[in-house]
């Protein structure tokens, strides 16, 4: 069965830093992809970022770059200089397709960005 | 382009009412999927839906049913709702079900919110 695993509920970090959000998943599926969404308190999933199994170099998006280490099965996403409004709740999603695609989500980090 | 358009976005509903939430899927998207998130639950995996057709399903009871119209807009029905009912409803679209590629990454609509009373 697959699983993602985000061990952090919550965490503060200040303006202008960077942060680093941790993100565990199992699988025994060769293919699937890393995704990260961002919800903020108005509700929206918004897409920030994807890695896939194959690919060979990190994810980089703007500000948000993803750690990934295929062999430990993490990909931890980094958020560069932190802004006020990166105050939101972030999910590690996986989609494999040994189980028809189906993402699986974390359960979420809670980071607020203080000035 | 536009996203992904759930409506309506906030709705209060008594217990035993049904309620349906509608969910328009971002052009040219064909798989529609559909979220609860509530405090406790986290997100939770409701149905998928491609070309019509329930693709994949999660463990929720049969009050809670969905479909998919040809023209891939979707609509997911609550019947007989209970106070655990309130919740965040998110829909989200994707090419189609199957990739796992970054061309099929999942768009999320601004959900709907529902309370049960």
């Amino acid at each position: 069965a697959q699983k993602i695993t985000q061990t952090q509920p919550g965490m503060f970090v200040q303006e202008k830093e960077a942060v680093t959000l941790d993100c565990t998943y199992d699988t025994s599926d060769p293919s699937y992809g890393l995704f990260w969404y961002k919800q903020p308190s108005s509700g929206e999933m918004i897409f920030l970022i994807y890695q896939g199994s194959y690919d060979q170099q990190n994810a980089t998006e703007g500000r948000y770059s993803l750690n990934f280490q295929k062999a430990r099965k993490s990909a931890n996403l980094v958020i560069s200089a932190s802004q006020l409004g990166d105050s939101a709740m972030y999910f590690c999603a996986m989609r494999v397709t040994d189980s028809w695609g189906k993402f699986q989500f974390g359960a979420g980090t809670q980071v607020v960005v203080t000035p | 382009k536009a996203g992904v358009t759930q409506t309506p976005r906030y709705l209060i509903k008594t217990r035993g009412q049904q309620v349906t939430l509608s969910c328009s899927p971002i052009s040219g998207h064909r798989s529609v999927s559909w979220y609860q998130q509530t405090p406790g639950q986290g997100l939770q995996f409701l149905f998928e839906y491609f070309s019509e057709t329930q693709r994949n399903k999660g463990n929720f009871p049969g009050r809670f049913s969905g479909r998919q119209f040809s023209n891939s807009r979707s609509e997911m029905n609550v019947s007989t709702l209970e106070l655990g009912d309130s919740a965040l409803y998110l829909c989200a679209s994707s090419l189609n079900f199957l990739s796992v590629g970054s061309g099929n990454t999942i768009y999320f609509g601004e959900g709907s919110w529902l309370t049960v009373v």
